[in-house]
């Protein structure tokens, strides 16, 4: 069991190049979930996905979109990238609530935008 | 609106003393609340949730509706209690929304 893993671990862009991040989850979780975590902010949710085929905007979708592959895989995408989006991703799957909602979180991405 | 509220963004607390970190809800409906902390270097984690009432290397939460609080509290701080903790609320829709997080210090 390799629990949530991302990729990739660290990226360095230019402002208005694009990218993927991708997350993929082996617990057959429904719901999947990308966040950023800045100084003194906490973690931002970004975009969730309830189940396979549904996405929802968070607190902060602006300069991202995401696509719910399979239920496996959830992916973040920034189409412009601006040095506002230099933060460390989190993507993360969530249980249902026979196994107490518990989220498990990947690793992170740590993206810098010049 | 749908918020979780940590007043404390660094809570430094001597060896041996009691913890408590706060966290502040808001939610119109029937909230869902948990506790995740991050150590150094390390994925965040559940530490714990309302629903199970449980306590976890020696800490323990109450739901309290009436203050619509849900502070995490341990009686005694150990060294390796140092992390960074966050206070989470589950809504209705499956949105799980965090605080802005508390860095606890353990003073030698």
């Amino acid at each position: 069991n390799a629990g949530v893993t991302q990729t990739p671990k660290f990226q360095v862009l230019k402002t208005g190049q694009s990218m993927t991040l991708q997350c993929a989850q082996d617990m057959n979780h429904n719901s999947m979930y990308w966040y950023r975590q800045d100084p003194g902010m906490g973690l931002r949710l970004i975009y969730y996905s309830a189940s396979e085929g549904t996405t929802d905007k968070g607190e902060v979708p602006n300069g991202y979109n995401v696509s719910r592959l399979n239920k496996r895989e959830f992916s973040l995408r920034l189409e412009s990238a601006a040095p506002s989006q230099t933060s460390v991703y989190f993507c993360a799957s969530s249980g249902d609530s026979f196994t107490g909602n518990e989220q498990f979180f990947g690793p992170g991405t740590r993206l810098t935008v010049l | 609106a749908q918020r979780v509220t940590q007043p404390e963004k660094l809570l430094s607390v001597f060896k041996g003393a009691p913890v408590e970190l706060k966290c502040n809800y808001s939610y119109s409906g029937s909230p869902e609340l948990f506790w995740y902390v991050q150590y150094s270097r390390q994925r965040l984690q559940l530490l714990l949730r309302h629903i199970s009432r449980e306590s976890i290397k020696g800490f323990t939460a109450d739901l309290n509706k009436g203050e619509t609080s849900f502070h995490l509290k341990k009686p005694f701080a150990q060294e390796e209690d140092s992390a960074m903790y966050y206070c989470a609320l589950k809504t209705w829709d499956d949105k799980i929304i965090f605080g802005k997080g508390t860095r606890l210090h353990i003073l030698p």
